[in-house]
């Protein structure tokens, strides 16, 4: 069973609004990380969010984390056409360990 | 740096045949992992490795094995195909000292079992 959920499964927006993704997860976690996965290709590592930390940011990256409602959230600032891409979450029950990954959200930007 | 090289990139086999698929990375990681993407399924680990000599099963290991013999190298064998593990492969590799967790992976496999 897969330990991160992701809603919305796809969103499709207009070049410069916001996008905003949610994931859910079961058990307790030491980190959960976003990926982002373009059309045909692997995946490439956005940012990580350890369980004692509430808010990162990177870039145009802000992601969340709620470890009391066990949910985390990625926006996407001022999105662009090359934002468009899948994205999942996925965590870690512990530091090092392996990470279970959700279904992903498809996001299209148009221009 | 290559990163981490996955091949072939296509493959098409019938059922019960066998293959390997192969996968290197020269950022000297201790640790890798081969995933396995579906439709609407994400990533399901199949199996992984913290070192050389070391592997263990992940979520969907049925059907699949794996050795490490070398830091280097992490090849999954499928022994007899079938269409259900028709699917796009990922190895996936990272550095366990730093311990940061971010993953690291290949371009994919995509494999079709008629």
């Amino acid at each position: 069973s897969q330990q991160g959920e992701e809603d919305p499964q796809a969103l499709s927006i207009q070049e410069g609004e916001n996008a905003t993704m949610n994931c859910s997860y079961k058990t307790s976690i030491n980190n959960l990380q976003w990926y982002r996965q373009n059309s045909g290709r692997g995946l490439v590592h956005l940012i990580l969010i350890r369980s004692n930390e509430r808010e990162k940011h990177s870039g145009r990256l802000r992601v969340t984390l709620d470890t009391s409602k066990k949910s985390s959230s990625l926006l996407i600032t001022a999105s662009r056409a090359a934002d468009t891409a899948s994205y999942f979450c996925a965590s870690s029950k512990a530091a090092g360990n392996k990470l279970t990954f959700g279904g992903g959200t498809r996001v299209l930007v148009k221009p | 740096n290559a990163g981490v090289t996955q091949t072939p990139k296509f493959q098409v086999l019938k059922t019960g045949q066998s293959m390997t698929l192969q996968c290197a990375q020269d950022m000297n990681h201790e640790y890798m992992s081969w995933y396995r993407q579906d439709p609407g399924m994400g990533l399901r680990l199949i199996h992984y490795s913290v070192g050389a000599g070391i592997t263990d099963q992940g979520e969907v290991p049925n059907g699949y094995n794996v050795s490490r013999s070398t830091t280097e190298d992490f090849p999954l064998r499928l022994l007899s195909a079938a269409p259900s593990q028709t699917s796009v492969y990922f190895c996936a590799s990272r550095d366990l000292p730093k311990n940061t967790g971010e993953l690291f992976f290949g371009e994919g496999s995509r494999l079709t079992v008629l």
